[in-house]
């Protein structure tokens, strides 16, 4: 059972356009979301976070923001870069078993065309 | 401070053969936890150990197992090898059991013929 969802597989957007990454969860129990994003031939790097008691948070280009009551996230990209192509990937934390876990979608890859 | 390293980065096995992968996570941390990235199902929780002990797991067969050493560092292991195992393998450590930012290795590449 698919917990986080992101439902488009890819992205193409041009440079210096806004790039809108979107993910859906199911599980209410979430309180912790983050986004990574790979490049080819390496791990995924940390990107940008959000709690679920706020609603909006901001790191220079990239702005998450998540809407509790329809159970949506959003990364927003403004201005793309070539630089910015890549996979990236929804991540949701839940507590069990004594520990917090992650559990990632399936990723979406974004192409910023030059 | 040196990141997470994954050994071997490649490797190219056959069916029902065994492998062997590694993972040093970064100094101090002490929580390190395995994923599994196929094209098709993103990255797949494997297992979690922290302090050479196994705090979770997730829905894969017995033929996945893990360890985790003193020195944390944390190995691996698929038996009876099938096509599917193809992935790649990813290590990550965190520096507490409850924080939230996972820290990646580049991955071990296997390939199963």
């Amino acid at each position: 059972d698919q917990q986080v969802k992101q439902n488009s597989p890819s992205l193409s957007v041009q440079e210096g356009r806004i790039s809108i990454l979107n993910c859906d969860y199911t599980n209410s129990m979430f309180d912790y979301f983050l986004w990574y994003k790979k490049y080819p031939a390496e791990g995924p790097t940390f990107l940008i976070s959000i709690s679920s008691i706020k609603d909006k948070n901001e790191d220079g280009r990239f702005t998450v923001f998540l809407n509790k009551s329809a159970k949506h996230l959003s990364l927003h990209i403004v201005p793309s870069q070539p630089g910015d192509s890549a996979v990236y990937f929804c991540a949701a934390r839940f507590h069990r078993a004594g520990s917090y876990q992650l559990t990632f979608g399936k990723g979406t890859k974004l192409s910023v065309i030059p | 401070k040196a990141g997470v390293t994954q050994t071997p980065r490649y490797l190219i096995k056959t069916r029902g053969q065994q492998v062997t992968l590694s993972c040093s996570p970064i100094s101090g941390h002490r929580s390190v936890s395995w994923y599994q990235q196929t094209p098709g199902q993103g990255l797949q929780f494997l297992f979690e150990y922290f302090s050479e002990t196994q705090r979770n797991k997730g829905n894969f067969p017995g033929r996945f197992s893990g360890r985790q050493f003193s020195n944390s560092r944390s190995e691996m292991n698929v038996s009876t090898l099938e096509l599917g195992d193809s992935a790649l393998y990813l290590c990550a450590s965190k520096q507490v059991s409850g924080a939230n930012v996972l820290t990646f290795g580049a991955g071990s590449r296997l390939t199963v013929l």
